[in-house]
């Protein structure tokens, strides 16, 4: 049975940096690859990004490059979201999602992230 | 970067079918972009039900089915029960970055 269990929710002041973790049960982490999603309050999905756990390698969406860094850990089958000078419209609910080779398959629970003053 | 462009609304009666389409700014989607369908339900997070263009995971109802059709990703929905209402999202694939579509507010009435 795959599990991908997020951290809490968290609020934050504009300016903070943010780090969400995502912690997978259930498989071998290194064959799974994932990516993290983020869905505002009453909008659509947006991708942000993904990591392969198997050397780290990394691939972020254009709008968020800037900001966004996505790490692992192997010896925990943790991965971690860290997305720095937080802004208003950064307030979102973060998935991540996991699968073989990329694929969209396990989504973990989500972490409300707000940023607020 | 590219836009994705799915019908914002659709309507199905119960035990009816209904399509649900998935367009990109850049031309005719193709297998390559490896189209995937997720719906989500109020207050839940997104399941995936279709990926790369028409395979099913273990968890997607037989009445969903996935395609091309007219240059675009289909997502079909046959027999529709009420509990099909949800909101609906296609993504497609660009050169490695994943673009999702806006969403498709489906209704079972």
């Amino acid at each position: 049975q795959v599990q991908l269990v997020q951290s809490g929710a968290e609020v934050k002041k504009p300016g903070a940096p943010v780090k969400v973790s995502c912690k997978a049960s259930g498989y071998t982490s290194t064959r799974y690859y994932t990516h993290w999603v983020r869905q505002a309050p009453g909008q659509g999905l947006e991708w942000m990004g993904i990591i392969n756990p198997s050397g780290g390698s990394t691939s972020y969406s254009q709008k968020l490059q800037d900001r966004v860094i996505m790490t692992r850990d192997t010896s925990t089958s943790t991965v971690y979201m860290e997305l720095s000078s937080l802004r208003s419209e950064d307030t979102a609910v973060y998935y991540c999602v996991s699968g073989i080779g990329g694929r969209f398959e396990y989504w973990g629970q989500g972490t409300l992230i707000t940023v607020s003053s | 970067q590219a836009v994705v462009t799915q019908e914002p609304s659709l309507t199905v009666s119960p035990g009816g079918t209904v399509t649900l389409t998935c367009g990109s700014s850049t031309g005719a989607v193709t297998g390559g972009q490896y189209p995937y369908w997720f719906q989500q339900k109020p207050g839940q997070a997104p399941r995936t039900l279709i990926y790369d263009t028409s395979n099913k995971h273990s968890w997607t109802p037989a009445r969903f089915s996935g395609s091309l059709l007219g240059g675009k990703a289909a997502l079909t929905l046959s027999g529709a029960r009420p509990e099909d209402e949800a909101e609906y999202y296609c993504l497609l694939s660009y050169s490695g970055a994943r673009v999702f579509g806006g969403g498709t507010k489906l209704t079972v009435l």
